[in-house]
């Protein structure tokens, strides 16, 4: 399967405490792309990388949360100190930059809760 | 700011009947309008665009018309399938250099044989 892989799919963990989410893009692609879904939402924008560079941060995205792209392949998503109201759906799409055509290849996400 | 807002759900119907889902866009310039969609245990997924007025996006039976009047682009399908049971979800691209999609909230969809 060449397509947006997601680790792990699922994050139950404690308030207070740090969690990581990988995402491996398809291969091509150079640019990722970071979404959070919650419950009877649609996906909201987070950060986007072209290639290692992270070019946009969205206000959603605290001081708590870094995300990085070395390399310019996979991309981690760190979370410090979870609060309850981190639970959500953490996707990762990734596009190749060609003209702005707005296809992104979402992967299955990764479900957070925080206890 | 840019949102889209999309028909409340969920939505019930019988295999063969005619769907509409709608959503509308704030008029804030010209954006490119999508619909994805995703199937259960699965990714979102394009499942069809427009990118001017008056446009037409189809896709596995699918239509949907950018009306750029009623600043509109509801989803249709002639005659639905179980396979089409998924959640649907109406976007819009302002920002063609970030590629930041806007999204509606989904409209979960459930068709009955």
């Amino acid at each position: 399967d060449t397509g947006v892989s997601q680790d792990p799919r699922h994050k139950i963990t404690k308030r207070g405490q740090n969690v990581t989410f990988r995402c491996d893009p398809i291969s091509e692609h150079n640019r990722l792309y970071w979404y959070r879904q919650t419950l009877g939402q649609g996906p909201e924008f987070l950060t986007y990388f072209q290639n290692e560079a992270q070019l946009e941060k969205s206000r959603l995205l605290s001081d708590r949360f870094s995300a990085e792209r070395p390399k310019g392949s996979f991309s981690t998503l760190e979370i410090q100190r979870t609060e309850q109201g981190d639970s959500a759906m953490y996707l990762c799409a990734s596009s190749f930059d060609a003209g702005g055509t707005g296809e992104l290849f979402f992967g299955e996400g990764s479900r957070l809760t925080v206890l | 700011g840019n949102s889209v807002t999309q028909m409340e759900g969920p939505v019930t119907l019988s295999e063969e009947a005619f769907l509409t889902i709608n959503c509308t866009y704030t008029a804030t310039g010209y954006p490119s309008l999508f619909w994805y969609v995703q199937y259960p245990g699965e990714g979102l997924q394009l499942l069809l665009k427009a990118t001017k007025a008056d446009d037409k996006g189809s896709n596995k039976g699918f239509e949907a018309t950018y009306r750029k009047e009623t600043t509109s682009f509801h989803l249709e399908k002639g005659s639905v399938q179980v396979s089409d049971s998924a959640v649907y979800f109406c976007a819009s691209l302002w920002d063609q250099g970030a590629q930041k999609l806007v999204f509606g909230q989904g409209t979960r969809l459930t068709i009955n044989p």
